[in-house]
């Protein structure tokens, strides 16, 4: 099982809402990460998870929540989100300690924010 | 500060060769990563170079040099199918925290018959 899978594909959501978005992967990656791609631009990255802790917060508003409950799944809870907050959210995870150690990416979930 | 750059665009024909080039200045170096993004997928792993020279994987090569802050894509016998963004990232870090991972703004190739 080589793959990242991210639910929901499609999210359409009003600003006083609370979503989820969810992200699944089977490799035994110990890193796991969460990035916001804009049209034509690259990815940004949001949170970073290694061995289940969060590292890394890109200075990301609280509106954003990540959660990693175990090393396969990663979260990220959504709240009073902002129209501009509307992107693709791409989860990708990594092998640590060897190899090249290259993302993986899911699909993305494709957030509106009405 | 973390800047890399790429072209926006190009286009090339079918059959032909088309060379991406990267160059970037990171406060650390721990390897460079090509990624290949078709519209509205997900980006995928193409090359990796972490030493100064060329790395072949069938079409396509990806060359290094670090003293230049310096790597190209090349991409041989192009296909309509490699119409894509192709993103450059480089690795300013990998430690116990994990990586941490700049990408370049991608560049937009176009592949016409």
């Amino acid at each position: 099982d080589t793959e990242v899978t991210q639910t929901p594909k499609h999210l359409v959501m009003g600003m006083t809402n609370k979503k989820s978005l969810k992200c699944e992967q089977h490799m035994g990656h110990r890193a796991m990460y969460w990035y916001k791609q804009k049209a034509k631009k690259p990815p940004e990255l949001m949170f970073v998870y290694s061995y289940e802790k969060l590292s890394i917060n890109e200075s990301v508003p609280s509106r954003f929540s990540p959660e990693c409950p175990n090393s396969s799944l990663l979260n990220l809870h959504l709240h009073a989100l902002q129209p501009e907050d509307s992107a693709l959210y791409l989860c990708a995870s990594s092998l640590e300690g060897g190899g090249t150690g290259e993302l993986f990416f899911g699909e993305g979930s494709r957030l509106t924010v009405l | 500060g973390q800047n890399i750059d790429q072209p926006t665009e190009m286009t090339a024909t079918e059959g032909a060769i088309v060379q991406i080039n990267c160059t970037y200045q990171t406060s650390g170096f721990n390897g460079l990563f090509w990624y290949q993004q078709h519209a509205g997928e997900a980006p995928t792993f193409l090359s990796y170079n972490v030493l100064d020279g060329l790395e072949e994987k069938g079409r396509f090569s990806s060359f290094l040099s670090r003293s230049k802050g310096y790597s190209y894509l090349l991409l041989k016998e192009l296909q309509m199918k490699d119409s894509a963004s192709y993103l450059c990232a480089v690795r300013d870090r990998w430690d116990n925290y994990g990586q941490n991972f700049v990408f370049g703004p991608g560049t937009r190739l176009s592949v016409l018959p």
